[in-house]
């Protein structure tokens, strides 16, 4: 059973649609919910880190927000420089050793 | 800048010859990880080293291998790869270990090619 599941799996925008990106999780006592942006044969960039429900964060045309069971990625008037493939992880608390458990990740495409 | 670096880029092996991936750090952080992601697919973890404590996931197989000489290096042996072993190789860092939220950083990663 996955524990951290992305939609959609694939997303394809036009330069300026802005759009949303899910996360959702099954995880207990997350101790942490952190954000990638990954570029075809690179490794994962990281982007943000959300501890807890109701806390937001921006960078540029990003906003990451979190509630309970789930978290979103929002991209406002993307670019075609954001393409790229977006994971989710989430870290677990509650007698792990805090290892993160990733999401499959949204591969999103912005066409000009 | 203080980076997570992976050596080579690119490694071409053969069917059942061993091979090693190297990883260096210049962040001083305590634990150091490797992934393998195969293509379109989530990193999966392999292990993990806390300073000198090694960590391995319960459905690694036998077959992978690791070192950590010192803080800053780590390496990823694979004793006989098969074909199934082609993916990319991620290593990543992290200041501590089970700290709340503790971030990890990745490396450009280590595409592995088995002919």
């Amino acid at each position: 059973e996955d524990q951290v599941t992305q939609s959609p799996e694939a997303l394809r925008l036009q330069e300026g649609e802005s759009s949303s990106l899910n996360c959702s999780y099954t995880v207990s006592g997350l101790r942490g919910l952190f954000w990638y942006r990954q570029d075809p044969g690179k490794g994962p960039e990281f982007l943000f880190t959300l501890y807890s429900a109701g806390e937001e964060k921006e960078k540029e045309r990003l906003k990451a927000t979190l509630t309970k069971k789930e978290s979103f990625l929002h991209i406002t008037a993307p670019k075609p420089e954001d393409s790229a493939t977006y994971l989710c992880a989430v870290q677990e608390g509650e007698g792990s050793q805090g290892n993160l458990i990733f999401g499959k990740g949204t591969k999103l495409s912005v066409k000009p | 800048d203080a980076m997570v670096i992976q050596n080579p880029r690119y490694q071409v092996t053969q069917f059942g010859k061993p091979v090693t991936l190297s990883c260096s750090q210049t962040l001083n952080h305590n634990v150091m990880y490797w992934y393998q992601q195969k293509s379109s697919q989530a990193p999966k973890l392999l292990f993990h080293y806390y300073d000198k404590d090694f960590n391995n996931e319960a459905d690694t197989p036998d077959n992978f291998q690791s070192r950590r000489p010192n803080t800053s290096f780590c390496f990823l042996d694979i004793r006989s790869p098969g074909l199934g072993d082609a993916a990319m190789y991620l290593c990543a860092t992290s200041r501590d270990l089970a700290s709340w939220g503790e971030t990890q950083y990745f490396g450009p990663g280590t595409r592995l090619l088995v002919l």
